[in-house]
């Protein structure tokens, strides 16, 4: 089975705090995603990541940066934590040509006060 | 910009009904994945579809591709509460490894 795992799933930061969100597969997959999900908006994609060390902006990259140094390991940074990044952060794995097929990891809470 | 219609966004319905959700695009996709979220948990694999007019079945659940790989539904019979949780459709992109997500359908099942 495919395991997609995020460090932390509850984190409570305050404004302008730099934060790390760590996210690990197992599957040797080439491509990994940040997404996050708010009620009303659905999944949004902040950024993905095709090879290590390369990265694309998705749809709301503002306010993030992402790092991957490693095949199996792809980090989400908020620099500058504010209150309208509180939500579910979700990370994904794929492997390229699988029908685009993504796992998805179980998530992160991120509250911003 | 690609775009994944979900129908119908929320559902409640009593436990041994029928039940069919619908994904639609104007668009072609090279795949289609459906997904169920539980609350507060990440969203799990159910299904790809590759296949124009391709149809798979998970236990009680079914799925079809259309044949012009432009829309999806998915039909789960004699729902169960355990059935309950948020189902995502989401469409592969003919270049490229992204999806574009639909935006969900509520279930509900109530015994």
């Amino acid at each position: 089975d495919v395991k997609v795992t995020q460090s932390s799933r509850y984190l409570v930061k305050r404004t302008g705090e730099k934060v790390f969100l760590e996210c690990v597969q197992d599957m040797d997959h080439e491509n990994m995603f940040w997404y996050r999900q708010d009620p009303g908006l659905g999944l949004r994609l902040i950024y993905f990541s095709y090879d290590v060390k390369m990265k694309e902006k998705g749809d709301i990259p503002e306010g993030y940066s992402v790092s991957r140094e490693k095949k199996e390991r792809f980090s989400l940074i908020l620099e500058s934590a504010s209150t309208n990044q509180t939500s579910m952060y979700l990370c994904a794995s794929s492997a390229t040509g699988n029908g685009n097929t993504i796992y998805f990891g179980e998530g992160s809470w991120l509250t911003v006060v | 910009t690609q775009l994944l219609e979900q129908s119908p966004q929320f559902l409640s319905i009593q436990e041994g009904e029928n039940l069919t959700v619908y994904c639609n695009s104007s668009s072609v996709f090279s795949s289609l994945q459906w997904y169920r979220q539980e609350p507060g948990e990440g969203p799990v694999l159910l299904v790809t579809v590759v296949t124009g007019g391709e149809v798979k079945k998970l236990k009680r659940l079914t799925f079809q591709f259309g044949d012009a790989r432009k829309d999806s539904s998915l039909h789960i019979t004699a729902a169960q509460p355990g059935d309950t949780g948020l189902y995502l459709c989401a469409g592969g992109m003919e270049y490229g490894n992204k999806l574009v997500f639909g935006a969900g359908t509520i279930l509900r099942v109530k015994s």
